[in-house]
């Protein structure tokens, strides 16, 4: 079935440093769903992208979705205390309600 | 809204029994999904439900896994017998899936933490 790559696996910053995880198929996506966990929280949900190229932003986070829809990102500026958490991208397989969840990125912040 | 909400939030249980994890939707919602979370394997969508009827439950380990959805506002994800490598993080999530292609938001609840000694 399709695979969702999410890249690094782990990042450590300190803080005010920025921080960005990749997500990448190599497949067509879908559209993205990003989403967030603190630790020992549930996933919760950050923005969607759906169009070729789309750029969406929320404050200091930066959502990119690839031209050719085969990757996206996350950014974020001047990392906070705050941003700890796993970041997870997930796909919404054409035709579906099913999303397809990225293995996360794990960040932690020094502060 | 309460939001989605699940029981037991933690269970601990020995090897052999059965568990039961119980999760109500938010109210509206038409979709509902079922997760395990560890370690090693990430997030996994076990099955899911569209107006009450599973739709994919390819996710599913095997049969000793087993999930319903009889009304609107509940649904159950059994474990019979419980092993050791079921302890996980069980999520529920729930959506509203319109007209439209673009799925909406899920809304996961807090998950149960099941612990199989």
């Amino acid at each position: 079935g399709q695979q969702v790559m999410q890249i690094p696996q782990y990042q450590h910053v300190q803080e005010g440093e920025d921080f960005t995880t990749y997500c990448n198929s190599s497949t067509t996506l879908s559209n993205i769903q990003w989403y967030k966990q603190r630790p020992g929280g549930h996933p919760v949900f950050l923005i969607q992208l759906v169009k070729s190229g789309e750029v969406k932003k929320q404050k200091r986070l930066t959502f990119q979705f690839g031209e050719a829809k085969k990757n996206s990102s996350l950014h974020i500026t001047a990392t906070q205390t705050t941003d700890v958490g796993t970041y997870f991208c997930a796909d919404q397989q054409g035709g579906s309600e099913k999303l397809v969840f990225g293995k996360g990125t794990k960040l932690t912040v020094n502060p | 809204d309460a939001g989605v909400i699940q029981s037991p939030r933690h269970e601990v249980t020995e090897m052999g029994q059965e568990v039961t994890l119980r999760c109500k939707p938010i109210s509206g919602h038409n979709s509902l999904f079922w997760y395990r979370q560890t370690m090693m394997r990430g997030l996994e969508l076990l099955i899911y439900f569209n107006n009450n009827v599973p739709i994919d439950d390819s996710g599913m380990p095997e049969d000793r896994f087993s999930a319903k959805m009889p009304n609107a506002s509940f649904s159950t994800l059994k474990i019979q017998p419980s092993e050791p490598r079921d302890s996980a993080v069980y999520f529920c999530a729930s959506c509203f899936v319109g007209g439209g292609w673009a799925q909406e938001t899920q809304y996961f609840g807090p998950g149960t933490r099941l612990l199989v000694l």
